[in-house]
């Protein structure tokens, strides 16, 4: 099945700083989501972007499904930003709508 | 406009006791799904249904059950709950075309 591999697995910023987080996936996808995992421990979805670029305040995203990969921007990090941020992927729509996870990036904001 | 509901949020279990959890979604999705988080595992789908009526094996589906009772409630239950099934579980549901998935807020389990 695919593969999906994040990094890196930890990031440790100082707030106002900015980052960027990978997603490698190993086959071609259909769908592909960005969710942030909060310290409660809520699923929130920033993106759907199968491809493309997009982008919603200080957070963009960019899928290059061609080259099998996703990038995450963070810009001017807040200590909100805080959390566990997933990439997920879907690559067969017969299998209807099952989404493939990667670990996660543990991101903590310093203030 | 509730989203994904989920109850209950926390339930501690003994060892061969069965319970339900239970799923409700307000949006009009055709597909739902169950999965379970666990420490440096990720996120896995347990079971999932494409609509009303059906439901197939998602990548753990060993010690679970599944019911799609309607288009807006998935229920997920333990028959014999052991320890390693001590997870955080999360509920989802989607539209078909995009497959976009909205998640329910977890609920906590843990068996002792």
């Amino acid at each position: 099945g695919i593969q999906v591999e994040q990094s890196p697995p930890d990031l440790i910023l100082q707030e106002g700083a900015n980052s960027t987080l990978r997603c490698n996936f190993s086959d071609s996808v259909n769908n592909l989501q960005w969710f942030h995992q909060n310290p409660w421990g809520q699923l929130i979805n920033l993106f759907y972007i199968p491809s493309g670029t997009k982008q919603n305040g200080r957070l963009s995203a960019t899928t290059v499904a061609t080259e099998r990969y996703s990038l995450l921007y963070i810009s001017s990090s807040q200590t909100t930003d805080s959390g566990v941020y997933f990439c997920a992927v879907l690559n067969d729509y017969n299998q209807g709508g099952k989404l493939i996870f990667g670990q996660g990036t543990e991101l903590s904001v310093k203030p | 406009n509730a989203g994904v509901t989920q109850t209950p949020k926390f339930q501690v279990l003994k060892t061969g006791q069965s319970m339900t959890l239970q799923c409700a979604q307000d949006m009009n999705h055709n597909s739902m799904y169950w999965y379970r988080q666990d420490p440096g595992m990720g996120l896995r789908l347990i079971y999932y249904s494409a609509s009303e009526g059906t439901t197939d094996k998602g990548e753990v589906p060993n010690g679970y059950n599944v019911s799609r009772l309607n288009k807006r409630e998935f229920s997920l239950r333990l028959e014999s709950a052991a320890p390693s099934q001590t997870s955080v579980y999360f509920c989802a549901s989607s539209e078909d075309d995009r497959y976009e998935q909205y998640f329910g807020p977890g609920t906590r389990l843990t068996v002792t």
